[in-house]
This record gives structure tokens, sequence and C-alpha cells, in this order.
């Protein structure tokens, strides 16, 4: 079982819907990312939140939009998006953004845009 | 510009037998690097990892070893076993950079039992 979990599992949505994707974890882990996963290739980053405060955005459209409400929870809020970012969308943790320490996976959000 | 590379996409490996998944990188700042295992419609799961400070990193059947002269590292699984079956990714990382990981492309090993 995996300590970082994701919720939905799977999300259909339309192009002009607005959703939200929640991960979260009781690690005390004070770095949270999300990535973005296609078929067959590795995870992109996407964003880093360290300490609660965004510290990385990979240039990432706005209509992705995320938010860290406290040290364990990290959303992902989604608004007009297009049908390739159709993926698989991961979050992971981490005790700290510099530390040499493994980054733990939850097991993702399959997101489909119709 | 692929920083890290698995230039095999696929392995086939008889079970019992060793499993050997390798990965380049071309920068030499890495120092920390990792390898994760996915099974499908899971996350990457963290396996091993290994400081540059090594050459050698050892956790029951997985063993990483790092050659920093060619920027190269492998993961041997000894003996490999059916649940093995998945993609293996190589990463890697510089310390106290906020870029955090480098992943590579994957390989995706199949244990034949």
């Amino acid at each position: 079982d995996t300590e970082v979990t994701q919720t939905p599992k799977h999300l259909v949505m339309g192009m002009t819907n607005k959703k939200s994707l929640k991960c979260e974890q009781h690690m005390g882990h004070r770095a949270m990312y999300w990535y973005k996963q296609k078929a067959k290739k590795p995870p992109e980053l996407m964003f880093v939140y360290s300490y609660e405060k965004l510290s990385i955005n990979e240039s990432v459209p706005s209509r992705f939009s995320p938010e860290c409400p406290n040290s364990s929870l990290l959303n992902l809020h989604l608004h007009a998006l297009q049908p390739e970012d159709s993926a698989l969308y991961l979050c992971a943790s981490s005790q700290g953004q510099g530390r040499n320490q493994p980054q733990h996976f939850g097991d993702g959000t399959r997101l489909s845009i119709l | 510009d692929q920083q890290v590379k698995q230039n095999s996409p696929s392995l086939s490996v008889q079970e019992g037998r060793i499993s050997i998944l390798n990965c380049d990188y071309t920068n030499s700042m890495f120092d920390y690097f990792l390898w994760y295992k996915k099974y499908p419609a899971e996350g990457p799961t963290f396996l091993i990892s290994i400081s540059s400070i090594k050459d050698k990193n050892e956790d029951g059947r997985f063993t990483v070893f790092l050659n920093k002269s060619a920027k190269h590292l492998s993961l041997h699984i000894v003996p490999s076993q059916p649940g093995d079956s998945a993609v293996y990714f190589c990463a890697a990382k510089t310390t106290g950079s906020a870029r955090q990981l480098t992943f590579g492309s994957g390989t995706q090993l199949t244990v034949l039992p």
C-alpha cells in the first residue's frame, strides 16, 4: 500500500468542467510534487511545494492550479483542460526538497479529457 | 536533451537468472541516483538509491552499481522473479538542487517463468 494517497483514481471530464485532484500524505514530509506522465514516457515534473510554499512551477499552463492547504495535503485544480492534458497525474512527497531522500509516489489519477 | 538515458526499452529474463538494467547520464553534477519500479495502474515505487560517494549499494536481491567515470549505473536483480516484471525507471538529482529528479525513459522488464 502506498503511503501517498491520491483521489480520485480515475476522472473523466469535459473541456469546460472544473475539477480537483487531491493528494494526502502523513509521513511528515515537507516537500510535495505534482507530475504528469503520458503513456510509455517518464514522469514530468509540474510543481514543487516546499513547506507549503510553491517553489517550482515548470512553466505549466494556468489551466492547472496547485494548492497546498497544509503540510499533508496537495490539490491540483483543473479548469478548461485540453484533450492533450489526458494523462496520469502523480503526486509525490519527500522529507525535504534539497536533501538526498527518495520521493514516494501515489498511484496517480488517470485523467481523460473528452 | 536527455540527461538520463535508458537505452533498452525492454528486457526479458528467465526466472532465477540475473536481470541487469542499465542507465547512462550526461550531467556530471548529478550525485544521487535512484531506481523506481512501476506496475501498470500504480505509481512508481522507490527501490534503491546510491550516492556518488559510493560505487555499490545492496538491498536484498537488488544491487545498484555506479561507475562515475563512465557516468553509468546499473541495477542487478538476483534471482529474478516473475513479480519483478515491471517498468524500471532510473532517476538522478543534484544535492540541493530545486530541480529534483530527472527520470530516464524506463525499461520494461519481463521475467519469464
